[in-house]
């Protein structure tokens, strides 16, 4: 079945580490998004992408870095910049053709 | 700021009953409206969408009521049940080839046994 991958479920970051979030779709969709969910929020998207091997900010793109080599895969790096990234992190994917988005199961990343 | 809101930030219902859960948009340009159910610790599912030049859609179990006039939208759930107990999105987009999903902040609907 088609669908949109994220992992792992759960991650843990260390003060001052990089990590990075994976979301994998076989959904041959050519949009893909990064939201983040704070506790009782809404969805603040990070960045996105139309097209491979190009991306656009969102509205909080700052501490977060993305690459769109390949269709299917759209990471996100949480760099050491993003001073609060404790949050639930949702990929997302669009077909240039429909509206509607499909999304992954979430990635919750947690400082430790 | 978010261009979509909700009225109320929990709605409490009785098993049985019928749910409504409001979205007030602000951009007259959308044309294109979609509901979100999302699960504790999961991703957000489709729900029902409607386009701007439809005033209703329904679904199994599920309708969507559009009033343009007001930028008012609605999703009514028939003879809830605890698996609806969810939190609530609702999402406008503007036309546009590079447009987006805008969401609102969403509505926690709890289902009372």
């Amino acid at each position: 079945d088609g669908g949109i991958t994220q992992s792992p479920k759960y991650l843990f970051r260390k003060e001052g580490q990089n990590v990075t979030l994976s979301c994998e779709q076989n959904l041959n969709h050519d949009a893909m998004y990064w939201y983040r969910q704070d506790p009782g929020q809404g969805l603040r998207l990070i960045y996105y992408s139309q097209i491979v091997n190009d991306f656009q900010k969102g509205d909080i793109a700052e501490g977060y870095s993305v690459s769109r080599e390949k269709k299917e895969s759209f990471p996100l790096t949480v760099t050491s910049a993003q001073k609060n990234p404790t949050a639930f992190y949702l990929c997302a994917s669009s077909a240039s053709r429909t509206y509607g988005y499909t999304f992954g199961s979430g990635t919750r990343l947690t400082v430790v | 700021g978010e261009s979509v809101g909700l009225h109320l930030p929990t709605l409490s219902v009785q098993e049985g009953d019928n749910s409504i859960i409001n979205c007030a948009y602000s951009n007259s340009a959308s044309d294109y409206f979609i509901w979100y159910k999302q699960e504790s610790g999961k991703g957000p599912q489709f729900i029902i969408d409607i386009r701007s030049n439809m005033d209703k859609r329904q679904g199994q179990r599920v309708t969507v009521l559009l009033n343009k006039t007001v930028k008012h939208l609605s999703l009514q759930i028939a003879a809830t049940q605890p698996g609806d107990s969810a939190v609530y999105f609702c999402a406008e987009k503007v036309p546009g080839a590079n447009s987006k999903l805008t969401f609102g902040k969403g509505i926690t609907l709890s289902v009372r046994p």
